[in-house]
């Protein structure tokens, strides 16, 4: 993946609200996507998955979006609360291929 | 608890020495990946292993080797450390349904 140098982006978002991150991937062949989240001095953490027959998934307070059209993945966060600062990962994965491709991460910053 | 553990957590070397990091899972994963994180950038591919007996290179594979030692552990070894090296090191194996279970990481500092 493209690196984006020594500074991730972030988002801040007061506690209570919701979060949307982002992320495009770049291979059409992607047919399953996941995301992590990583806390600091931490491995990644799965979150939550989705795969390109679907557009839209659910999980406990996180749910995630997929608009195959424009390649564009996102994971959206009910009521942030401090816990859920960390650095999130999309990932994305084509069937028959072992490699997963990672990007770089959006830190997310919740503001008491 | 299931999961994939790595050793060690923290390694200081100098340049031009050698260490091996270990990793192993209890899940009966096939697949097992080795990855490094350098500061502000996401997880680089280093080496995996689709199944026990294959390795093949991921993105940078320079200055690494690895071992499949059987179906639980893979290993990664550098044989001479360079300062480009500093880096957090992340094993993780994948599972149907789960992706990436990873290793809390370890951080290796080349001096």
């Amino acid at each position: 993946g493209e690196s984006v140098g020594l500074h991730l982006p972030t988002l801040s978002v007061q506690e209570g609200d919701n979060s949307i991150i982002n992320c495009a991937y770049s291979n059409s062949a992607s047919d399953y996507f996941i995301w992590y989240k990583q806390e600091s001095g931490k491995g990644p953490q799965f979150i939550i998955d989705i795969r390109s027959n679907m557009d839209k998934r659910q999980g406990q307070r996180v749910t995630v979006l997929l608009n195959k059209t424009v390649k564009h993945l996102s994971l959206q966060i009910a009521a942030t609360q401090p816990g859920d600062s960390a650095v999130y990962f999309c990932a994305e994965k084509a069937s028959g291929y072992q490699k997963v491709t990672f990007g770089t991460g959006t830190k997310l910053q919740v503001i008491p | 608890n299931a999961g994939v553990t790595q050793t060690p957590k923290f390694q200081v070397l100098k340049t031009g020495q050698s260490m091996t990091l270990q990793c192993a899972q209890d899940m009966n994963h096939n697949s097992m990946y080795w990855y490094r994180q350098d500061p502000g950038m996401g997880l680089r591919l280093i080496y995996y292993s689709a199944s026990e007996g294959t390795t093949d290179k991921g993105e940078v594979p320079n200055g690494y080797n690895v071992s499949r030692l059987n179906k639980r552990e893979f290993s990664l070894r550098l044989e001479s450390a360079a300062p480009s090296q500093t880096s957090v090191y992340f094993c993780a194996s994948w599972g149907t349904g789960y992706g990436y279970t990873f290793g809390s990481g370890t951080r290796l500092t080349v001096v």
